[in-house]
């Protein structure tokens, strides 16, 4: 099983900021299948970025992912007041061995 | 547009059994492979099973595998989770969704229902 590990825990930032987010695999994630997802108090989860790097469908420019290796990474350029929220990475692909990362919390400083 | 509908959660006794139901609409059903992914209270997010979209080839977590039966109907655009033996440590919410392409399953899961909430207490 690949193990996913995000960090920090938690990220304090303001509005304005420029959000940078860590996922490190325990071991190589075939075809970049690491996906990003947000999830808001109360709210189902949101994909946000699929194959590392693909931003889905609706989703603002300023989020944008990248891979070296086994580290993945999510920015989000410029923060809004509604992108605080928990950052979820997850490996999936053609085995169903799907994890997602412990998660993100994205706090308001 | 794509809309997934959970429903069946609710309060049960440890040992006690309980089925989920997903309706789904604004799509082809029968393409799409369809998963359950859960969330304890405060935690993160679990995958817990899935489904292929003929219906054929399922999936389950560790955690569930044995206990837990996951079986759709495609004439009825429904996804079911059929959960036995139920542990304090399977409440949470828990979500349907379906993959982002057409096809046995990539486990990409782009579209999320608003979940249904199981709790198991005495």
């Amino acid at each position: 099983e690949i193990v996913l590990t995000q960090s920090p825990g938690t990220l304090s930032l303001s509005p304005g900021d420029r959000a940078t987010l860590s996922c490190r695999a325990s071991q190589s994630v075939s075809s970049s299948y690491l996906a990003w997802f947000q999830q808001k108090s109360g709210q189902a989860p949101r994909l946000l970025i699929f194959g590392a790097s693909s931003r889905a469908t609706g989703i603002a420019d300023r989020f944008s992912g990248s891979a070296s290796g086994t580290d993945f990474t999510l920015t989000i350029s410029r923060l809004e007041p509604e992108d605080f929220a928990v950052y979820y990475c997850q490996q999936y692909g053609m085995s169903p061995e799907v994890t997602f990362g412990q998660g993100t919390r994205l706090d308001i400083k | 547009e794509v809309q997934l509908l959970e429903s069946g959660g609710g309060l049960v006794q440890p040992g006690g059994s309980l089925r989920l139901t997903c309706a789904a609409s604004g799509f082809t059903f029968s393409r799409f492979a369809t998963t359950w992914v859960r969330q304890a209270p405060g935690k993160g997010l679990e995958w817990v099973s899935g489904i292929g979209g003929s219906g054929t080839d399922t999936y389950y977590a560790d955690s569930v595998k044995g206990r837990f039966t996951i079986s759709r109907d495609n004439s009825k655009n429904t996804l079911y989770l059929q959960m036995n033996s139920l542990r304090a440590e399977d409440t949470a919410v828990y979500y349907c969704a379906k993959d982002q392409i057409s096809g046995d399953g990539i486990w990409l899961m782009s579209h999320w229902g608003r979940g249904t909430l199981v709790t198991v207490s005495s």
